[in-house]
């Protein structure tokens, strides 16, 4: 019954590995992003599609590769990893309520840990 | 270039009092606003949000107050009560022009309700 799940929750790797987390939702939304919480605990947008399409992509290095397979989809795909990627990613997705109305649901996050 | 910020990293409030949570923006597009609640290992999950045409919003014991001249939005809850101890995120929204829409977060307020 989980509306925005990512797997896996933990993930621990070494530097230099290439890993991909999973989101999938299930309310039907049309947009999907991904969220990164650093150390410091900001929340930044990486990556947002709608419908399928890249609408938003923040400045983030080019390791980092979204893939939307269809719109209940969104994966996030990172190469050859380095320390400074340890972080919380969420995964979020809307639907549009009306002008600007956007309630985004969260996933659980994943938290990564670089070594 | 933070366009939403919350001044305020913690906040401490007596049991039955009032809380009152602070955020200001810089971008005059945001046309929607959003809280959410964050506790430790979860996503974030959605409070309460105002459209930018309106200046209060309430639902129980939450309140939301824009002040758009101001660029200023505030949450009020009362009375406070120990659940709800954690991060509140201040979020903006803005329209993009593919479609979809853009949430930008503040860097949250640790809230901590005691007995």
């Amino acid at each position: 019954d989980t509306a925005v799940s990512q797997t896996p929750k933990y993930l621990v790797t070494q530097m230099g590995n290439d890993k991909s987390i999973k989101c999938e939702q299930n309310l039907g939304h049309d947009t999907m992003y991904w969220y990164k919480q650093d150390s410091k605990k900001f929340l930044k947008i990486m990556f947002s599609y709608n419908n399928k399409e890249l609408i938003i992509n923040e400045t983030v290095p080019n390791r980092f590769s979204p893939k939307s397979p269809d719109k209940a989809h969104l994966n996030l795909h990172i190469n050859s990893l380095e320390l400074g990627d340890s972080a919380v990613y969420f995964c979020a997705s809307s639907q549009e309520l009306g002008p600007g109305g956007t309630e985004a649901f969260f996933g659980q996050g994943t938290r990564l840990t670089v070594v | 270039d933070q366009q939403v910020k919350q001044n305020s990293p913690s906040l401490s409030v007596q049991e039955g009092r009032i809380s009152i949570l602070n955020c200001d923006y810089t971008n005059s597009m945001f046309d929607y606003f959003l809280w959410y609640k964050k506790y430790p290992a979860e996503g974030p999950t959605f409070l309460i949000s105002i459209s930018s045409i309106k200046d209060k919003n309430e639902d129980g014991r939450f309140t939301v107050f824009l002040n758009k001249s101001a660029k200023h939005l505030s949450l009020h809850i009362v009375p406070s009560q120990p659940g709800d101890s954690a991060v509140y995120f201040c979020a903006a929204s803005a329209r993009l022009t593919g479609g979809g829409n853009k949430l930008t977060f503040g860097t949250g307020t640790q809230l901590k309700v005691e007995l």
